[in-house]
């Protein structure tokens, strides 16, 4: 069975900051990796995700991801955040093409003016 | 091309009523997924179903609650005899045949158990 690891439960930080998302993820097979954002009482919406090919995958609102194997790791950046980011942030993996996302815990990002 | 559709979008029952919450995938996706959240918690798969069949029901709980995909018409998720435990908000997903991997989610239904 897979399951993911969101490091951080609560990440603040001040508008225009970077920020990183970590995301550890553990799997006996190869994955699917994804983030995926939820406002508040709204659903979640897909952020970028990494099938395969290039490590470093872009996403919508300017951010990106990193899938590092031999780290077992899929953290999410974005070099300048906006008020407009905040929100609860997922990981999720899924081991197969059909198959259930495993979601980690969820980052809530809160952007400070 | 409308998005995955939830209804409703808030749902207030008693203990011992019967919940039916409504899914109704993207145009062209032939996969169905639901999705509970738990206050606080991220979200736990409950089922995966395609067109008339279920293909993982193993998220599941083992009774009270059962899901089905119809030829024609939504997805229904139906509680039975709904207990306080069961207020959590309840999200649906839809794939399409040609690009499994990824899921596309609705705004989900908000399950009040009084």
């Amino acid at each position: 069975a897979q399951s993911v690891t969101q490091l951080d439960s609560q990440v603040p930080v001040f508008e225009e900051a970077p920020v990183e998302l970590r995301c550890n993820y553990s799997s006996s097979v190869s994955v699917y990796l994804f983030w995926y954002v939820q406002y508040p009482n709204q659903g979640l919406q897909l952020l970028l995700k990494y099938l395969s090919g290039s490590t470093l995958v872009k996403g919508i609102n300017g951010f990106e991801a990193e899938f590092n194997k031999s780290q077992t790791s899929f953290h999410l950046r974005k070099p300048s955040v906006h008020i407009s980011d905040t929100a609860e942030y997922f990981c999720a993996v899924s081991v197969a093409s059909g198959s259930r996302l495993t979601f980690g815990e969820g980052t809530q990002l809160t952007v400070n003016p | 091309n409308a998005g995955v559709m939830q209804n409703p979008r808030h749902l207030v029952r008693r203990r011992g009523q019967e919940a039916r919450l409504r899914c109704s995938p993207m145009k062209g996706h032939s996969h169905v997924y639901w999705y509970r959240q738990l206050p606080e918690e991220g979200l736990k798969f409950m089922v995966y179903l395609q067109k008339e069949n279920i293909i993982d029901e193993s998220g599941m709980p083992k009774e009270r609650f059962s899901a089905e995909f119809p030829k024609e018409g939504p997805s229904i998720l139906r509680i039975q005899q709904v207990v306080r435990g069961d207020s959590a908000a309840y999200f649906c997903a839809s794939s399409p045949l040609r690009d499994q991997e990824t899921q596309y989610f609705g705004p989900g239904t908000r399950l009040l158990v009084l």
